[in-house]
């Protein structure tokens, strides 16, 4: 069965360092995601990538905060100084079906830890 | 802003019961909802979508929608120490893009 797949599956980063992670969406899908979810909290969008561009982002995602899609197969979300606040769960997600009514499959998830 | 509310629980049935979780949601024009269950340090697994005022079916799942109150429930019947994990309420939201905006989630125990 088709998978969204993410590396690095655990990355510890010192404050102030910038992080790469990785995602490979579900080969067919073209609707892209990030979503984070801090321990204990809800999972919260971060932004959503459409043909090659980003289609929409959250308050969260700021400045710091980039994705790309260098390869027509990677999806990767970067943050460029890390902060300790930005320790959580990264999940990428791809949509699947239409897209008013799609559904949104999961990677395993990139846990950060910054110090 | 646009909200999905779910009680965080816990919620604690004994094995073979039925559990009933639910979520209210704020945006009328919400078309696609959805129940993800979120084992600890694991991803949101889907579950049930629905997108349709009235029940769904699957297997143990059923899914319920009612539009005019802006309110959707999932039941578990003969629960499982396995189904223990947060189940999480989601809703599209149209804004720029379609996007799932999620509730925090009921945490459920089953007991043996």
């Amino acid at each position: 069965e088709p998978e969204v797949t993410q590396t690095p599956s655990h990355q510890v980063t010192q404050m102030g360092q910038e992080v790469i992670l990785r995602c490979v969406p579900i080969s067919n899908h073209l609707y892209f995601y990030w979503y984070r979810q801090i321990l204990g909290q809800k999972v919260e969008f971060l932004v959503s990538f459409y043909n090659n561009e980003i289609s929409e982002k959250s308050e969260i995602f700021d400045d710091q905060f980039s994705v790309e899609r260098p390869d027509g197969s990677n999806f990767t979300l970067k943050i460029r100084s890390t902060k300790l606040e930005d320790s959580a769960m990264y999940f990428c997600a791809s949509l699947t079906g239409p897209m008013n009514t799609g559904e949104l499959f999961f990677g395993e998830g990139s846990r950060l830890t910054v110090l | 802003q646009k909200e999905v509310e779910q009680n965080s629980g816990p919620l604690s049935v004994p094995e073979g019961a039925i559990a009933s979780l639910n979520c209210t949601y704020s945006d009328r024009g919400s078309q696609s909802f959805f129940w993800y269950r979120q084992y600890s340090g694991k991803s949101p697994e889907l579950i049930m979508s629905i997108y349709s005022n009235g029940d769904k079916e699957d297997g143990r799942f059923t899914a319920q929608l009612n539009k005019a109150s802006q309110y959707v429930s999932l039941l578990i019947r003969d629960s499982q120490p396995s189904d223990s994990a947060t189940y999480l309420c989601a809703v599209n939201m149209m804004d720029s893009s379609y996007k799932l905006i999620f509730g925090s989630g009921t945490r459920l125990l089953v007991r043996p």
